[in-house]
């Protein structure tokens, strides 16, 4: 069972484009939800992370957007650069049991063409 | 470097071989995990420490995997008899826990394992 559903699985922008990325959720426990950036060969690195408490987080050029009714969430990269090019995931964790162990998408595969 | 550390970044190894895995977290980190990254996929959740004890392991661990965290400072896993299923890359991190917050995770650069 899929907790995390990502799409699209690859996109293409073009530079200054916005970049849209979606994730959606099943399990209603879960209270926090990251967003990581992973470069070949690299581990994921965090990008910017949103509680439900709050419908929009914005850090520079990146904002989640957060939809706690139809548990749903999105990253939105403005004015995309070529150096964003990498693999994002979306995670969401849960409180429960303790380890609050992230529970990933299966990532999206962004290119931004010069 | 202050980050997460993995060793050895890869690793070739005859299926049948044992190999061991040693990831070094940032300091004053409590918790501690593993996960597993197989091409096109996000990481999957291996198991977890907090501190020296290991206080959860997913369904993917299965009997040929350990690992252990001595003294509740670096970790190391370990896979014996390695199929050629276990390829992949095996990522650890770390976080500073407190009692239901989640904190950010610091992942480390991984251990690509290819078992031949």
């Amino acid at each position: 069972q899929q907790q995390v559903k990502q799409s699209p699985q690859s996109l293409i922008v073009q530079k200054g484009g916005i970049s849209i990325i979606n994730c959606a959720y099943e399990n209603t426990a879960f209270d926090y939800f990251p967003w990581y950036q992973q470069f070949p060969g690299k581990g994921p690195a965090l990008l910017i992370a949103i509680r439900p408490d709050v419908s929009e987080k914005k850090e520079g050029r990146f904002t989640i957007s957060f939809n706690k009714s139809a548990k749903q969430f999105s990253l939105h990269i403005m004015d995309s650069q070529p150096g964003d090019s990498a693999t994002y995931f979306c995670a969401a964790s849960s409180p429960q049991g303790g380890s609050e162990k992230l529970v990933f998408g299966k990532g999206t595969k962004l290119t931004v063409n010069p | 470097d202050t980050g997460v550390s993995q060793n050895p970044r890869h690793k070739i190894t005859k299926r049948g071989q044992n190999v061991t895995f040693r990831c070094d977290p940032i300091s004053e980190h409590n918790r501690l995990y593993w996960y597993r990254q197989t091409l096109g996929q996000g990481p999957e959740f291996l198991t977890y420490f907090q501190n020296e004890a290991q206080l959860e392991k997913s369904r993917l661990l299965s009997d040929r995997f350990s690992a252990e965290r001595p003294k509740g400072s670096f970790s190391t896993l370990e896979i014996q008899r390695t199929e050629q299923g276990d390829s992949a890359m095996y990522l650890c991190a770390s976080s500073l826990g407190g009692e239901g917050v989640n904190t950010e995770a610091f992942f480390g650069q991984g251990t690509r394992l290819t078992v031949v």
